[in-house]
């Protein structure tokens, strides 16, 4: 199977733009859908991110998602950081059986 | 909106089952469309998918807990559940609800925390 490698934490200040980078281990990132969710403390987590790129209805366009098949890594940008984006983010995709992989998660710090 | 919660006891001893019930409102668990799954994240630790039961009922388990994992729907009371048999201290987590439109989560519960301790 293979892994999904997030960094542990990035700081950024409001207003600017964070990049959250998903390095998959082994196999194409490109052969499975990649989504990306946000965990706030004291609220259900949301996703962010889902099939690569696409935001669910009430996501800001602040939010936007790819995938580098150079680098085999899939990515979250926030762009006009606000400190309600300060929380934990984290990666998900698929292996051939279907069966979910998750990255280790990424704290957002907006200081 | 669709809104999901998670229920059950937040202390198991070990050896026992641990039991969890999530109950969704704002949308028929019964439609066959959409996927049902738990996901738990152990203190300290990141995420880890325990499996998903679609609308049909067929099953996908994480292979490391298959042996120990139940999943089913009651569509009478428009609930889910999930039942890990003889639990240790690892399974020690907060427990998420989802559904999604694919075998993913779409929408969370805001999770549950079980302990497992004598």
């Amino acid at each position: 199977n293979f892994m999904l490698t997030q960094p542990h934490s990035v700081s950024e200040s409001p207003g600017k733009t964070v990049i959250i980078s998903c390095t998959r281990s082994s196999g194409s990132v490109a052969s499975n859908y990649v989504q990306w969710y946000q965990f706030r403390p004291g609220s259900s987590p949301t996703t962010v991110i889902y099939e690569d790129k696409r935001r669910p209805s009430g996501v800001p366009d602040r939010f936007s998602g790819s995938i580098d098949t150079s680098s085999n890594s899939a990515s979250l940008s926030i762009s006009g950081l606000k400190t309600e984006d300060e929380a934990e983010y984290y990666c998900q995709s698929f292996d051939t059986n279907n069966f979910l992989v998750f990255g280790g998660g990424t704290k957002l710090t907006v200081v | 909106q669709v809104q999901l919660q998670e229920s059950g006891p937040g202390l198991v001893k070990p050896s026992q089952t641990l039991s969890l019930t999530c109950t969704v409102s704002g949308g028929s668990i019964s439609s066959g469309y959409y996927y049902w799954s738990w996901i738990r994240q152990p203190p300290e630790r990141g995420l880890e998918w325990v499996g998903y039961i679609s609308g049909i009922g067929s099953t996908n388990y994480n292979p490391s807990l298959k042996s120990r994992v139940t999943m089913s729907l009651d569509p009478s009371k428009n609930q889910f559940s999930l039942k890990l048999s003889s639990v240790t201290s690892a399974d020690t987590a907060v427990y998420y609800c989802a559904r999604g439109g694919a075998p993913r989560p779409g929408y969370w519960g805001p999770g549950t925390l079980v302990t497992v301790s004598s």
